[in-house]
């Protein structure tokens, strides 16, 4: 069966850097998505994806955030300057078309980020 | 704004039981669907139903069945004979209507979980 991937599993980095968490969505989907868990609390959207650009974003999605699909295949999300609140487990999600009755969001193992 | 909230931090069951996993949802929206994730202690993200506001029958899927009441914007999960794998986070999820203009394009609002814990 077809899965979403993330690398890597987990990223430790100092306060101050930029981090780049990588998706490999599943293959014929046409929505990407970005999601943040911080421990112990609940999964919140970031940032859709279609066409190349973005489609959707919270609040949570300032100016150090960015993503790209830089070669068709990889979903890319860049933290420009990590801060201490940034530490969180980040989910990648891709789905077929969200107007399809039937269709749903697939989500990624996560990528768990540690700033330090 | 959509809001989901689900009541139960924390639940046990004993195997071979059934539990029920409470939501509760606010929005102004007539169309729109439902869902309940599973993550596990892997913190993968499973989902476990969804449902269609349109659709008055309340979706199954093998021992997971939900309650769907519309007008009381409740959707809770029924697990029936419950099994030590079903031991994890369940979070219920909100998602309006896809609107390509503008709207909604399909992102997912999540309740803070229920953790729920069977025990042998």
């Amino acid at each position: 069966e077809p899965e979403v991937t993330q690398t890597p599993s987990h990223q430790v980095t100092q306060m101050g850097q930029e981090v780049i968490l990588r998706c490999v969505p599943i293959s014929n989907h046409l929505y990407f998505y970005w999601y943040r868990q911080i421990l112990g609390q609940k999964v919140e959207f970031l940032v859709s994806f279609y066409n190349n650009e973005i489609s959707e974003k919270s609040e949570i999605f300032d100016d150090q955030f960015s993503v790209e699909r830089p070669d068709g295949s990889n979903f890319t999300l860049k933290i420009r300057s990590t801060k201490l609140e940034d530490s969180a487990m980040y989910f990648c999600a891709s789905s077929a078309h969200p107007s399809f009755a039937t269709d749903t969001q697939y989500f990624g193992p996560g990528t768990r980020l540690t700033v330090l | 704004a959509q809001t989901v909230t689900q009541s139960q931090p924390e639940m046990s069951v004993q195997e071979a039981e059934t539990v029920t996993l409470s939501c509760t949802y606010d929005t102004s929206e007539s169309n729109y669907y439902l869902f309940w994730y599973k993550q596990p202690p892997s913190r993968q993200m499973i989902l476990v139903i969804r449902q269609e506001a349109y659709k008055q029958q309340n979706a199954t899927e093998n021992r997971f069945s939900v309650n769907f009441q519309k007008a009381a914007k409740s959707f809770s999960l029924k697990i029936s004979d419950s099994q030590l794998g079903d031991t994890a986070m369940y979070f219920c999820a909100f998602m309006k209507h896809f609107s390509p203009r503008g709207g909604s394009q399909g992102n997912l609002i999540f309740g803070k979980g229920t953790k729920l814990s069977v025990k042998p």
